[in-house]
């Protein structure tokens, strides 16, 4: 069964450094989208990716977040400048078009 | 207007009785209500989701009931098994589910013995 893939599970980085999350949806479909969530916290919108562009943003994904989708299969998250509060498990999901959004198994990011 | 409402935050269920998790949203434009189950290190995954053109839509021991005027829905696990036990998530969004989910703040479900 196709899957989201996220790589790398767990990434320790210190405050103030550069992180890229990547993440591989699955190959045919349309809507991308990056969500976090805080320990033991709700799942948290950060932003959507449909048709090579930002479709939709949170008030979360200030200017030092930005994604790319660079090469028609990788769907990257940069945070440019790490914050303890950054903390968290990122999700990247994927969407066919319509109902169903497969998520991957998250990246843990851990800001020291 | 945009946040789903989520309880129990937390429910101990006996091997074999009914667990009940219920939502309730503002956003009349959303049209689309997933239930997410997931497991410790993992990410959520797709349980059961319901439309509101229909009131009920069971799958197995899962089950989602809709009130749409009063805004709620529920998912009821019948029978429930140790291996149900995870955290929910119900959730929902709009435009025919190509836009973001807003989730609820999940329930912690432990099936005991």
């Amino acid at each position: 069964e196709p899957e989201v893939t996220q790589t790398p599970s767990h990434q320790v980085t210190q405050m103030g450094q550069e992180v890229i999350l990547r993440c591989v949806p699955i190959s045919n479909h349309l809507y991308f989208y990056w969500y976090r969530q805080i320990l033991g916290q709700k799942v948290e919108f950060l932003v959507s990716f449909y048709n090579n562009e930002i479709s939709e943003k949170s008030e979360i994904f200030d200017d030092q977040f930005s994604v790319e989708r660079p090469d028609g299969s990788n769907f990257t998250l940069k945070i440019r400048s790490t914050k303890l509060e950054d903390s968290a498990m990122y999700f990247c999901a994927s969407q066919k078009g319509g109902w169903e959004a497969f998520f991957g198994q998250g990246t843990r990011l851990t800001v020291v | 207007q945009q946040q789903v409402k989520q309880s129990p935050q937390s429910l101990i269920v006996q091997k074999g009785g009914i667990s009940i998790i219920n939502c309730a949203y503002e956003n009349t434009a959303f049209d689309y209500f997933p239930w997410y189950q997931q497991f410790p290190g993992k990410g959520p995954a797709l349980l059961i989701a319901i439309r509101p053109d229909v009131s009920e839509k069971k799958e197995g021991r899962f089950t989602i009931s809709f009130n749409k005027s009063a805004k709620q829905f529920s998912l009821h696990i019948m029978d429930s098994q140790p291996g149900d036990s995870a955290t929910y998530f119900c959730a929902a969004n709009s435009n025919f589910g190509n836009e973001k989910l807003t989730f609820g703040t999940g329930t912690r479900l432990t099936i005991i013995p």
